[in-house]
């Protein structure tokens, strides 16, 4: 079956560090995709992993275990801008190769 | 300009009332997708399509139906509005070999 796990909500201070976790049971993991959305807005791409480990884009890091069905989101010297939901989306074998995705978890940045 | 765009932005209809919705994208990407998106709920698939002549169900095409008038063209109707349609939805577009999906801006629709 097909699942996919967010935190609903977190809270981050302004200049700290947050980590989002996702885990996932998938049929046939074809790799993982994580993607910013302000309220009202289209999601937009973030990172991509499909290998173990951590992949790093200037603020943002991404890593992933395959054997745990574990990723995470890494997000520092955070920004008032960065106050979005983030969404974790899996791509299955099983499923003809399209996303699945997850809740999202809600990012709130306080001063 | 916008790489994906979406027509109308806002709708509000009636139950029982048929609507289209409009995506275009000058992205030149073969594959487009329709999502819906409800609060606390992840993004749903409608239904994909691969290239013009293949057209394919999502998780929760029933209620809808949708036509690949163009590679740049994908549209969604709705045949009979019914009020749990009311949602945000969502059209995207990715690339064979890419597979990153770039998403319109949305439509919110009511359905009363």
């Amino acid at each position: 079956g097909q699942n996919i796990d967010q935190p609903t909500e977190m809270t981050a201070t302004e200049g700290a560090i947050v980590q989002i976790n996702c885990t996932y049971q998938t049929s046939g993991f074809n790799g993982l995709f994580w993607y910013q959305q302000h309220a009202g807005e289209a999601p937009t791409f973030l990172s991509y992993n499909v290998l173990d480990g951590l992949e790093e884009k200037g603020r943002f890091s991404s890593f992933l275990s395959r054997s745990k069905g574990y990723s995470y989101l890494l997000l520092k010297e955070l920004q008032m801008k960065d106050s979005a939901s983030y969404l974790c989306a899996v791509r299955e074998e099983d499923s003809n190769y399209q996303l699945i995705w997850g809740a999202g978890t809600k990012l709130i940045i306080k001063p | 300009d916008a790489d994906v765009t979406q027509t109308p932005r806002n709708r509000i209809t009636k139950t029982g009332k048929r609507i289209m919705l409009e995506c275009s994208q000058t992205k030149g990407h073969d594959r487009m997708y329709w999502y819906r998106q409800d609060p606390g709920l992840g993004l749903q698939l409608i239904y994909y399509s691969f290239d013009v002549k293949d057209i394919n169900k999502g998780e929760i095409s029933d209620g809808y139906s949708v036509s690949r008038q163009a590679q740049a063209k994908f549209s969604l109707s709705l045949e009979s509005a019914i009020p749990n349609q009311t949602a945000l939805y969502f059209c995207a577009t990715s690339d064979h070999a890419q597979e990153t999906q770039y998403f319109g801006p949305g439509t919110r629709l009511l359905v009363l």
